[in-house]
């Protein structure tokens, strides 16, 4: 059972331009959403996280839109750079069940320069 | 120093072999964790460890034996692999259980042959 879906699953994006990953997710005690950033032959690394009680945050040239309500947040990134060419996995985390991650099925985004 | 350091890099073995994969990190960490990821897919979780106790099994045939010596070291134990068992196996770490910020590793790459 897919608890936290994702979309698209391949992205190809201009230099300079908006790269837009969106995630939806079934479980409403949900109280983590974290964005993984991972380099091929890398592991994951976190990128960004949002908690529900919050509707947009932004770091540098990332921001996490939440919205509860439709049980979504999604992901944009802006003035892409090819260096950002990499696959991104949503998360979502649970407290109660010992901070499982549980991960979107990811999003492979490809900037051309 | 905020890295997990995982050993080897590249595995390659036979499915009548043992093997172990070595994690580690010095970042103080009382929670360190095993995901396997096959490729295109995302991490899926194989065991927890909180403060060198096993918190979490997902359910991982007994093939995979998980191991932490002290609060620094994690060992995945290999014997009888399958094929199907090739894949990147991550480690990953945090503060606790209930810290919501993992580190992960760059993964051994695994191949059963």
């Amino acid at each position: 059972q897919q608890q936290v879906k994702q979309s698209p699953q391949s992205l190809i994006v201009q230099k300079g331009g908006i790269s837009i990953i969106n995630c939806a997710y079934e479980n409403t005690a949900f109280d983590y959403f974290p964005w993984y950033q991972q380099f091929p032959g890398k592991g994951p690394a976190l990128l960004i996280a949002i908690r529900p009680d919050v509707s947009e945050k932004k770091e540098g040239r990332f921001t996490i839109s939440f919205n509860k309500s439709a049980k979504q947040f999604s992901l944009h990134i802006m003035d892409s750079q090819p260096g950002d060419s990499a696959t991104y996995f949503c998360a979502a985390e649970l407290k109660a069940a010992g901070n499982k991650l549980t991960f979107g099925g990811g999003t492979r985004v490809l900037v051309k320069p | 120093d905020t890295e997990v350091t995982q050993t080897p890099k590249h595995l390659v073995m036979g499915m009548t072999n043992k093997k172990s994969l070595k994690c580690e990190q010095h970042m103080g960490h009382r929670a360190m964790y095993w995901y396997k990821q096959k490729a295109k897919k995302p991490p899926e979780l194989m065991f927890v460890y909180s403060y060198e106790k096993l918190s979490i099994n997902e359910s991982v045939p007994s093939r995979f034996s998980p191991e932490c010596p002290n609060s620094s070291l994690l060992n995945l134990h290999l014997h009888a692999l399958q094929p199907e068992d090739s894949a990147l196996y991550l480690c990953a770490s945090s503060r606790s259980q209930l810290d919501t910020e993992a580190f992960f590793g760059q993964g051994t790459r695994l191949t059963v042959v």
